[in-house]
């Protein structure tokens, strides 16, 4: 299986900071990854698909980019809302695996 | 809207069977591949089982196979999952999940609220 790492695992930040989040596979998953939102009691929400491709209705302030094994979510300007656990996945191949995630808290 | 929408947890013997469902309204069902994806404060997000958008493929997380059976009614927009000699380690928030694809390959793009399986004597 391909493991993902994500760093940090948390991370405090003010209104407006900008924020960038790392992970890492354990081989190469060209571009097939994508990065989930989880606040608590909720289920994760797909930000970005295929490294750096936006899903429809999420802030612009959320990009990603990178390739191979090494990839990053930032977050331009940091807001309230924004307070959750970021999760990183590969679906390179099976089974799709999942970073451990980094908390983001203000 | 897309929904999706668990049922079937609760707290189970070690050993015991359980089925979980998952209806999905607000799109074409039988157009996506469906997923579980379970979740544990210990273990992070994992993996479960996926089936194919008609159901004739299916895989599974090498921690359930052989003892766990994913299956659909696109009559019916229902996908179900099926373990059987539950374990401590089953125990988890289970989520069924959309792929956004019809065999699997992609992102989950459409979750549901999960619903909390406890195995425990």
């Amino acid at each position: 299986d391909i493991q993902m790492t994500q760093s940090p695992s948390a991370l405090s930040a003010s209104v407006g900071d900008r924020v960038t989040i790392t992970c890492r596979a354990s081989q190469h998953v060209h571009v097939w990854l994508a990065w989930y939102q989880q606040k608590p009691g909720r289920a994760p929400y797909l930000l970005i698909s295929q490294a750096s491709n936006l899903e429809t209705g999420v802030p612009s302030r959320f990009s990603g980019s990178g390739s191979a094994t090494e990839f990053t979510l930032t977050i331009s300007s940091l807001q309230p809302d924004d307070c959750a656990t970021y999760f990183c996945q590969q679906y390179n191949s099976y089974p799709p695996t999942f970073g451990g995630g980094t908390k983001v808290e203000i | 809207q897309v929904q999706l929408v668990e049922s079937g947890g609760g707290v189970v013997q070690p050993g015991e069977s359980l089925r979980l469902s998952c209806v999905g309204s607000g799109f074409a069902f039988t157009n996506f591949a469906m997923h579980w994806v379970r979740q544990t404060p210990a273990k992070g997000l994992e993996w479960v089982a996926v089936i194919s958008y008609s159901g004739a493929n299916t895989n599974y997380a090498e921690s359930v196979k052989g003892r766990s059976i994913i299956s659909r009614d696109n009559t019916k927009n229902t996908m179900s999952l099926q373990i059987k000699s539950l374990r401590h380690e089953d125990t988890a928030v289970y989520y069924c999940a959309r792929s956004s694809d019809q065999v699997g390959g992609e992102p989950f793009d459409y979750w549901g609220q999960g619903v909390l399986v406890t195995v425990s004597s």
